[in-house]
């Protein structure tokens, strides 16, 4: 079966500090993989996604993700964290299981900027 | 831009009561999701459809029901609302025939079950 594990919770950074966000996936198939970001009081909009090809993934706002089969990892990173950064962020894999596939989600990293 | 809106951002409803929940896109989405919100447990699948009248169940569907009679449209109803599903409520939709897209959000429901 598979699954998401993002690692922290609540991830603090100073402002201009470089941003890591961690997410391993366990799947026996290809997966597809998202990050998505959500804003207080807002719904999840995404950030970022891998399907196939190139690993190294740029998303919107500075994000990107590396795709990691080796070591079945999809962290979000961005050199340099801005105060608007501040939000909840998740990771999900959709997976081909059973002959439909299934959509999960990771617990969320809430990240917090310091000025 | 894809549109899911949602019919309500706050709600307050009384145990027992019966509760519906609204939600509606504008892109022709194929599926449509309803998701719970809780801390620390992340986005919870209730149920999904992948087509109108269609519904599968998610990993926690007891206590609710949906209906989907229009493609644009999917409600989530709470058919004798307790305490434990005071929570967020989002919605969602994506394309395609296979869940495999990225999916849109609404903006979310705050419910509360007094």
């Amino acid at each position: 079966a598979q699954s998401v594990t993002q690692l922290g919770s609540h991830v603090s950074v100073s402002e201009g500090a470089l941003v890591l966000l961690r997410c391993n996936y366990s799947s026996s198939v290809p997966p597809y993989l998202f990050w998505y970001v959500q804003y207080p009081n807002q719904g999840l909009q995404l950030l970022l996604k891998y399907t196939t090809g190139a690993t190294l993934v740029k998303g919107i706002n500075g994000f990107e993700a590396e795709f990691k089969k080796s070591e079945t990892s999809f962290h979000l990173t961005k050199p340099s964290a801005h105060m608007s950064d501040a939000a909840e962020y998740f990771c999900a894999v959709s997976a081909l299981a059973s002959g439909t596939y299934k959509y999960i989600f990771g617990t969320g990293t809430r990240l917090k900027v310091l000025a | 831009d894809v549109k899911v809106t949602q019919s309500s951002r706050y709600l307050v409803k009384r145990t027992g009561e019966k509760v519906f929940l609204e939600c509606v896109q504008d892109m022709d989405h194929e599926n449509m999701f309803w998701y719970r919100q809780d801390p620390g447990l992340g986005l919870r699948l209730i149920y999904f459809s992948y087509d109108v009248k269609m519904k599968e169940k998610g990993d926690i569907p007891e206590g609710y029901s949906v209906s989907r009679e229009k493609k644009e449209r999917f409600s989530l109803i709470l058919e004798s609302a307790s305490t434990n599903q005071t929570s967020m409520y989002l919605c969602a939709s994506s394309f395609g025939l296979g869940n495999y897209n990225e999916q849109f959000f609404g903006p979310g429901t705050r419910l509360t079950v007094l």
